[in-house]
């Protein structure tokens, strides 16, 4: 049974950087397609950006000059970095696996972490 | 970027009622790139439909999509106590993006 868990520090002081990690228990990482979705409390969805292996990254246009992620293929693990945070990034942050159809990559998150709720406050 | 604008924001039904739920684009989207989503509180949202009208894995057949274009549908045919929650149209153009959300409520 595939499975995801977010980690990472609750708290986050303004303007520095959030650092989050998805673990990945089951599957190859390698295998597929994974994002990162941040919730705000009582709002929607929003997309972070996605990473396939090491060498292919499509972030959100809002938000691609802070966010940088990362694959560990070693470690089965991928990563979210977020630069100069404000209280506007608190959110619950979500891993998820994109699924395939067709043979092809599907924006489709057929597989999600948890959550974990990144607050930021000085 | 492609909005997509989900209607109504609430819908307030009874169990074995049907629910129709509506998702428009400002843009064409590809049926391949259309999928729906069911979020209940505190928990993460849940695949309900791919590629427009194909179910995932799981999901009961009461659970249907269609559409085409920039007008996208996603029908429950009868309601169950479980269906209540939040429902979330995404679609996957130049970027990533999801709808507002529909709330179902009884």
């Amino acid at each position: 049974q595939v499975q995801l868990q977010e980690s990472g520090p609750g708290l986050v002081k303004p303007s520095e950087t959030l650092s989050l990690t998805c673990s990945v228990s089951g599957d190859s990482i390698s295998s597929y397609y994974w994002s990162w979705v941040r919730q705000p409390a009582g709002k929607g969805l929003e997309w972070i950006g996605r990473i396939y292996n090491t060498v292919s990254t499509k972030y959100n246009p809002s938000l691609k000059s802070r966010v940088t992620m990362s694959v560990d293929t070693s470690k089965n693990q991928f990563s979210l970095k977020l630069s100069s945070v404000t209280a506007a990034d608190t959110a619950v942050y979500y891993c998820a696996r994109h699924t395939y159809y067709n043979g092809w990559f599907s924006p489709a998150m057929d597989l999600w972490g948890q959550g974990t709720t990144v607050t930021v406050s000085s | 970027e492609i909005v997509l604008t989900q209607s109504p924001g609430t819908l307030s039904l009874s169990p074995g009622e049907r629910a129709t739920l509506s998702c428009r684009a400002s843009q064409s989207v590809s049926s391949d790139y259309l999928a729906w989503y069911q979020q209940k509180p505190g928990q993460a949202p849940r695949l309900l439909i791919y590629a427009a009208s194909n179910r995932a894995t799981g999901i009961p057949d009461r659970f249907s999509g269609s559409g085409s274009g920039t007008d996208f549908t996603l029908t429950i045919s009868r309601l169950e106590p479980e269906d209540f929650a939040v429902y979330y149209c995404q679609q996957y153009g130049n970027s990533l993006t999801f709808g507002g959300g529909t709330k179902v409520e009884i």
